[in-house]
């Protein structure tokens, strides 16, 4: 078992739709957790971290964290076609290594 | 410039070649970190600097791969004797703090070994 796990999609939406993304991990120890965006042939990009339990918006951004259950799931309101990229989880334990997923690619439909 | 850089952005080497990829991390970062990134996967640890101290390389894949930071700025990562396998993007990333402290990435090196 992978120890971050997420749909590799791809996640077709429409524009001005709601993406919602999910996320699992096998670490209960694990204590922070990041979302990146990854354009096509780029970098990984922070777009939210979250450490504890509920929800934290950040503009059109909500990422939602429950420990218990073990997940981490981002929305994306009102989807751009400049949101179209692969989102990447990434889970850290308490150390400084960061476990990703392998992403999953978003495609907003004009 | 502001960010991480790595050169070079393209890397073909034959096999058995050695190669050497360079990161120049955001001035004054503690830590920097390489990953490594195969096709339609999430990016992989190789190793970890604190400064200039390696203090984990247990990503790295095998006794071929190698990294530096002599100087507690710029790293270098070497791969001996390249292999197939080895083709991938090599990611450079950089935080301000000790460990967990959210990354700054560089546009990586893609490293494709024929």
């Amino acid at each position: 078992q992978k120890e971050v796990e997420q749909n590799s999609g791809p996640l077709s939406v429409p524009e001005g739709a709601i993406a919602s993304l999910n996320c699992t991990y096998s670490d209960r120890g694990s204590q922070s957790f990041f979302w990146y965006r990854q354009y096509s042939g780029k970098s990984p990009e922070l777009i939210m971290f979250i450490y504890s339990n509920g929800d934290k918006e950040d503009g059109r951004f909500t990422a939602q964290l429950n420990k218990a259950s073990q997940y981490v799931s981002l929305l994306i309101r009102d989807s751009q076609p400049s949101d179209s990229a692969t989102y990447l989880c990434a889970v850290n334990n308490g150390d400084y290594k960061l476990s990703f997923g392998a992403g999953t690619t978003v495609t907003v439909r004009a | 410039g502001a960010g991480v850089s790595q050169s070079p952005r393209y890397k073909v080497a034959k096999r058995g070649q050695d190669v050497a990829l360079r990161c120049d991390p955001i001035s004054g970062h503690v830590s920097l970190f390489w990953y490594q990134q195969a096709l339609g996967q999430g990016p992989e640890f190789l190793t970890y600097f604190q400064n200039e101290a390696q203090l984990d390389k247990s990503g790295l894949p095998s006794d071929r791969f190698f990294a530096e930071r002599p100087e507690g700025s710029v790293s270098t990562l070497k791969i001996q004797r390249t292999q197939q396998e080895d083709s991938a993007v090599y990611l450079c990333a950089s935080s301000p703090g000790q460990g967990n402290s959210p990354l700054h990435f560089g546009n990586g090196t893609r490293l494709t070994v024929t």
